[in-house]
């Protein structure tokens, strides 16, 4: 059973880009969350896709967006990057039942310089 | 408004020691918790989840958590700690109704001294 994936580790970007990452979700899993944790900080959860559509948004901005392929793997795009967007984003997988774990990847670390 | 304060930024305690990290959580019912662990360069572990029944909870890697529902809070304690158990701690807490959109505290850092 392989775990969750992301891609890329580390990634710098300067204010006004764009970025997209990446997550492939364990096996067996249709539910992908992600979350944004500033340093020092926990994570704060961004939203989460079901089958493909967004089923959860937390109090993020439109230009934080998402997609969820037939695979159930994953992106997070955030547009016209900002200062405060440098974090570390971490995707969690799960089944969709509830009480089911959410299993994380070890993240990506974004600076906007 | 639903929170999650873990009081303690920093803990240090010696190896072998006893150790009890400490949440504490404002929610409007009866919440999902969860303790998760963060090693550098890793993402979150799960050490145990609380959802009903025995308050008392028994994790992974020795540690166990008690729910106290008249205090709001969910404990984390390990009888003896290693070495290896240096990390970050997040105390979590979720809906009955969806075990998503997790509501996290801002961590405590266990540091151990040789």
């Amino acid at each position: 059973e392989t775990g969750v994936t992301q891609s890329p580790t580390h990634l710098i970007k300067t204010r006004g880009q764009q970025v997209t990452l990446r997550c492939s979700s364990q096996s067996g899993h249709n539910t992908v969350s992600w979350y944004q944790q500033a340093l020092g900080q926990g994570p704060q959860f961004i939203f989460q896709y079901y089958r493909e559509e967004e089923n959860g948004r937390g109090n993020f901005p439109p230009r934080f967006s998402g997609l969820q392929f037939p695979n159930y793997s994953s992106e997070l795009n955030v547009n016209a990057l900002e200062l405060d967007d440098s974090a570390l984003y971490l995707c969690a997988s799960s089944r969709d039942s509830l009480g089911e774990t959410q299993y994380f990847g070890p993240g990506t670390r974004l600076l906007v310089l | 408004a639903q929170s999650v304060t873990q009081p303690d930024i920093h803990i240090t305690v010696s190896e072998g020691a006893s150790l009890e990290l400490r949440c504490n959580y404002s929610y409007g019912a009866t919440p999902y918790l969860f303790w998760y662990v963060q090693s550098p360069g890793q993402g979150l572990q799960l050490l145990l989840k609380y959802f009903s029944g025995d308050t008392l909870v028994q994790g992974i890697k020795g540690f166990e958590a008690e729910f106290k529902r008249s205090q709001s809070s969910f404990n984390l304690r390990k009888p003896s700690v290693h070495w290896s158990d240096a990390a970050e701690y997040f105390c979590a807490v979720g809906p009955l109704d969806s075990n998503y959109q997790l509501i996290w505290g801002a961590g405590t850092k266990l540091i151990i001294k040789p």
